[in-house]
C-alpha cells in the first residue's frame, strides 16, 4: 500500500539556519503530497500543497518540490525562526475509491533555538 | 469560510467508561468527514470516515464506533474504554469529489486511566 517516509527528529537548529526535513513516498497512483504542522497543543494545520509532478508548493517561506523521479517531497526553508518549532508531517492522499483519505508520515518534529 | 469544532478539548477517563466526542462543521455542505488518532509521538492512524450521513466506513477494527446523524456531525464513540484508547483525536474534513486538501479540527487529548 501507499507510505510515507520521514526523516526522524527531533531537529534542532539556530535562528536563521537553513531546514530541510526529508520526505519520500511509495504509492501506485498519482497522488497529491501535502505537508501539515501542528504547533504544540493543536491541530494540524495544512502548510502547503502539490498535485503533480515538477509542482512547487510554497507558504510562510517554506517550499517543496513534487519529485517524481526520487518519489521526494522535501520540506525546504531558508532561515528558520523561533516560532516555526512545531511538529511537520507529509502525507499523501489516498485514491482508493472515494474516501481520499491521507496517508501520513510520522512527523518530525523541529526546534528552533534563539 | 469554514470552520471545524471539536469537543471536549481535554478528557481523562477511567477504563471500562464509555466515550462520546463530537465534532461539527460550519459553512459547507455534504463533506467528507474523518476521525484520526495520533498516539505520543507516532503519526496519524485513520480510524474513520464518512461521505454522507449514516455512511461509515471503519478504517480498524478496536472497540471505538462513529456516527453521522446529521450531515456536519460526526461522533465517535465507546462503550468500554481500553487503556490503548489514549491519544489525540483529530477530525477532519473536505470537500467532496475530487479535492485532496482535509482541514483539520483543534483535537481531543484523551487519557484513559
Amino acid at each position: 500500500g501507499d507510505s510515507v517516509t520521514q526523516m526522524e527528529g527531533p531537529v534542532t537548529l539556530s535562528e536563521e539556519a537553513f531546514l530541510t526535513i526529508n520526505c519520500t513516498y511509495t504509492a501506485t497512483g498519482y497522488p497529491s503530497l501535502f505537508w501539515y504542522v501542528q504547533y504544540p497543543g493543536e491541530g494540524l494545520q495544512l502548510l502547503l500543497k502539490a498535485t503533480k509532478a515538477d509542482d512547487k508548493g510554497s507558504n510562510k517561506g517554506f517550499e517543496a518540490t513534487y519529485r517524481k523521479e526520487t518519489t521526494s517531497f522535501h520540506l525546504e526553508k531558508g532561515s528558520v525562526q523561533v516560532s516555526d518549532s512545531a511538529v511537520y508531517f507529509c502525507a499523501l492522499s489516498d485514491l482508493n475509491g472515494g474516501r481520499r483519505a491521507l496517508t501520513f508520515g510520522s512527523g518530525t518534529r523541529l526546534q528552533v533555538q534563539p | 469560510s469554514q470552520t471545524i469544532h471539536q469537543w471536549p478539548a481535554t478528557l481523562v477517563q477511567p477504563v471500562g467508561s464509555p466515550l462520546s466526542l463530537e465534532c461539527t462543521v460550519e459553512g459547507t455542505s455534504n463533506p467528507n468527514l474523518y476521525w484520526y488518532r495520533q498516539a505520543a509521538g507516532r503519526g496519524l492512524q485513520l480510524l474513520f470516515y464518512s461521505i454522507g450521513i449514516d455512511q461509515i466506513s471503519s478504517e480498524v477494527p478496536q472497540n471505538l464506533s462513529a456516527s453521522r446523524p446529521q450531515d456536519r456531525q460526526f461522533i465517535l464513540s465507546s462503550k468500554k474504554l481500553l487503556l490503548s484508547d489514549s491519544g489525540f483525536y483529530l477530525c477532519a474534513w473536505k470537500m467532496g469529489g475530487s479535492t485532496d486538501t482535509q482541514y483539520f479540527g483543534p483535537g481531543t487529548r484523551l487519557t484513559v486511566l
